[in-house]
């Protein structure tokens, strides 16, 4: 099955900068990847996908990278707030209506 | 406009008690799921559904069971609690793939069985 595999587990940055986090799936066949953000204490939240067929996508400081080649799809924070600092999930999906499967989370703490 | 509710937000039950989660949800989902969230280990599948009275076996299943008597209630079981299911509790539900969406998550039930 899918494995999903997410890098940094932990990332502190200063407010101002950007924040990558990275993550590799090994399907060949997966052709969804959303990534979520909880924040502490709430659910996790939507906020950001990217379908196989696109290789890039952005929503105002936030976006999302894939190359479907190696197996990768990237998170980009730019210009990082204290309210980015959360806990940062990505996913993929295997095509098919079958369930995520997530990486273990990154904690990401923008120090102000 | 919360549209997946699970019915306990903190929970403490005792060893070998029969615990009962249940997430409801509003948006005529035909798709749910239960995960266990624990640190360090990430999102984790149990049990999901397609349908009413359909169950599958998602990773982790062991310990769990689940019931799908109506479309919009997912319930997960543990028949028999352990020390080792305290953990936190994640709902969510989804459309199926006519298109590809993502998931909209319950609160999460956090569960302590000592």
């Amino acid at each position: 099955g899918e494995n999903v595999e997410q890098h940094p587990s932990t990332l502190s940055v200063q407010e101002g900068d950007s924040a990558v986090i990275k993550c590799t799936y090994s399907d060949s066949a997966s052709n969804y990847f959303p990534w979520y953000k909880q924040e502490l204490g709430k659910r996790p939240q939507l906020i950001i996908d990217i379908r196989s067929n696109v290789g890039e996508k952005k929503d105002q400081r936030i976006a999302v990278t894939l190359n479907k080649t190696a197996k990768h799809f990237s998170l980009h924070i730019t210009e990082t707030q204290p309210e980015d600092s959360a806990v940062y999930f990505c996913a993929a999906r295997v095509r098919g209506n079958t369930p995520l499967v997530f990486g273990k989370g990154t904690r990401l703490s923008v120090i102000a | 406009d919360v549209k997946v509710t699970q019915s306990s937000r903190y929970l403490v039950k005792r060893t070998g008690e029969k615990v009962f989660l249940e997430c409801v949800q509003d948006m005529d989902h035909e798709n749910m799921f239960w995960y266990r969230q624990d640190p360090g280990l990430g999102l984790r599948l149990i049990y999901f559904s397609y349908d009413v009275k359909m169950k599958e076996k998602g990773d982790i299943p062991e310990g769990y069971s689940v019931s799908r008597e109506k479309k919009e209630r997912f319930s997960l079981i543990l028949e028999s609690a352990s020390t080792n299911q305290t953990s936190m509790y994640l709902c969510a539900s989804s459309i199926p793939e006519r298109t590809l969406y993502g998931y909209t998550f319950g609160s999460g039930t956090r569960l302590t069985v000592v």
